[in-house]
């Protein structure tokens, strides 16, 4: 079945500055790749996702890259602020048993710093 | 329109009780997950379900059972709790995706803490 790697598994900023958090999957035939945000005690909530015949999606302070190849995405948030602080997780979609279903990374912590 | 709801939100349990957790969702998706939350370990799939009466496995299903009896409704059930199931427990539910295309875009619930003792 599928499986996704996530890292680094913590992040600390200063405001202002850009954060990375990058992860991989293993199944080839994956082509759905959501970012989830999850706040302090809340529900996870989608931010950004992208199509496997995309190769950069952007919104704001915030995108994703894909590269099929490597069987690698990236989420990258530019001038941080504090209400960025939160746990995100990345997600690739597995095809295994004949249906869809999303397989989540282990999750960041990220901290951004006033 | 509440969106999934999930009740109860907490419970405490000793170890070999059973229980039963509900979501129930509004929004008329076809699909419907259970995940549950370690720190550490992010959102590890239990079960899901993609229509009224079907119910397959996912990441970590042993320990676990659940039924799909109604469209809006997926239950969890734990026949013997152990302590290994202490965990943050999330439903999500979503639209289906045309074939291996589209969007599995999840809503999820608030959560149910269960502790077993």
């Amino acid at each position: 079945g599928e499986n996704v790697e996530q890292h680094p598994s913590t992040l600390s900023v200063q405001e202002g500055d850009s954060a990375v958090i990058k992860c991989t999957y293993s199944d080839s035939a994956s082509n759905y790749f959501p970012w989830y945000k999850q706040e302090l005690g809340k529900r996870p909530q989608l931010i950004i996702d992208i199509r496997s015949n995309v190769g950069e999606k952007k919104d704001q302070r915030i995108a994703v890259t894909l590269n099929k190849t490597a069987k690698h995405f990236s989420l990258h948030i530019t001038e941080t602020q504090p209400e960025d602080s939160a746990v995100y997780f990345c997600a690739a979609r597995g095809f295994s048993g004949g249906y869809n279903k999303l397989i989540f990374g282990a999750g960041t912590r990220l901290a951004v710093h006033p | 329109n509440a969106g999934v709801t999930q009740t109860p939100k907490f419970r405490v349990l000793k170890t070999g009780q059973s229980m039963t957790l509900l979501c129930a969702q509004d929004m008329n998706h076809e699909y419907m997950y259970w995940y549950r939350q370690d720190p550490g370990m992010g959102l590890r799939l239990i079960h899901y379900s993609v229509g009224e009466g079907t119910t397959a496995k996912g990441e970590v299903p042993d320990g676990y059972n659940v039924s799909r009896l109604k469209k809006q409704n997926f239950l969890l059930g734990l026949e013997s709790a152990a302590p290994s199931q202490t965990s943050v427990y999330f439903c999500a539910s979503s639209y289906p995706t045309s074939g291996r295309s589209g969007a599995n875009v999840l809503t999820f619930g608030a959560g149910s803490r269960l502790t077993v003792l």
